[in-house]
């Protein structure tokens, strides 16, 4: 199956930091990029979805400015967590789509915890 | 062991026995549902898919059944294996990909 890589796996920031998770497509083109957040216990709740060199189309509810969301190549888009407070920390996993199953792959998901 | 319903998040099944889990979904419109595998602190895994234009599916050990008149979606899990623990997931895509709750299967040994 396709390959997405996530990184970081896990990272710690301070309040008021910003933090960059990058989602690559190792073996294919993904002209669409999707970031989720899933809190322990719960289901994955879609934030936003990436095309590449377009602006982000972001789900109701998710802070387009504190989440930035850049897709500026085929195999790449970034989440920024903006001034990260507490309640931001959760587990963010990312997957790439270029055709009907190459949505299906995800991301090994990057848990942020802020402190 | 038989999941009979969402209500029922947990699903306990001893090593070699058949589980089946269940997934009610909400678009009569969706094409496309897949089933995903979440081990502890990843990324959910793909195990299977299947289009809106079939009502079963079958890979190695596992079956997906979909039955388009209820909205009801199902994965078996043939002589599970305790590797199989984890939280599993059903998608469904109707533009984009909605998650469903989720069932944590738990096999002993």
């Amino acid at each position: 199956g396709a390959v997405v890589s996530q990184h970081p796996s896990r990272v710690i920031c301070k309040s008021g930091t910003s933090v960059k998770i990058e989602c690559r497509s190792l073996d294919f083109q993904a002209t669409t990029m999707f970031w989720y957040r899933q809190f322990p216990k719960q289901s994955l709740m879609l934030m936003a979805t990436s095309n590449e060199g377009s602006k982000a189309t972001y789900e109701q509810g998710v802070e387009k400015d504190k989440f930035l969301i850049n897709h500026a190549s085929l195999t790449l888009s970034t989440l920024t967590v903006t001034s990260a407070h507490p309640e931001d920390s959760s587990f963010y996993i990312c997957s790439a789509g270029g055709g009907v199953r190459t949505e299906a792959f995800f991301g090994q998901g990057t848990r942020l915890t802020v402190v | 062991g038989e999941n009979v319903g969402l209500h029922l998040p947990t699903l306990s099944v001893q090593e070699g026995d058949n589980s089946i889990i269940n997934c009610a979904y909400s678009n009569s419109a969706s094409d496309y549902f897949i089933w995903y595998k979440q081990e502890s602190g990843k990324g959910p895994q793909f195990i299977i898919d299947i289009r809106s234009n079939m009502d079963k599916r079958q890979g190695q050990r596992v079956t997906v059944l979909l039955n388009k008149t209820v909205k009801h979606l199902s994965l078996q899990i043939a002589a599970t294996q305790p590797g199989d623990s984890a939280v599993y997931f059903c998608a469904e895509r109707y533009g984009k990909l909605t998650f469903g709750q989720g069932t944590i299967l738990t096999v002993h040994p």
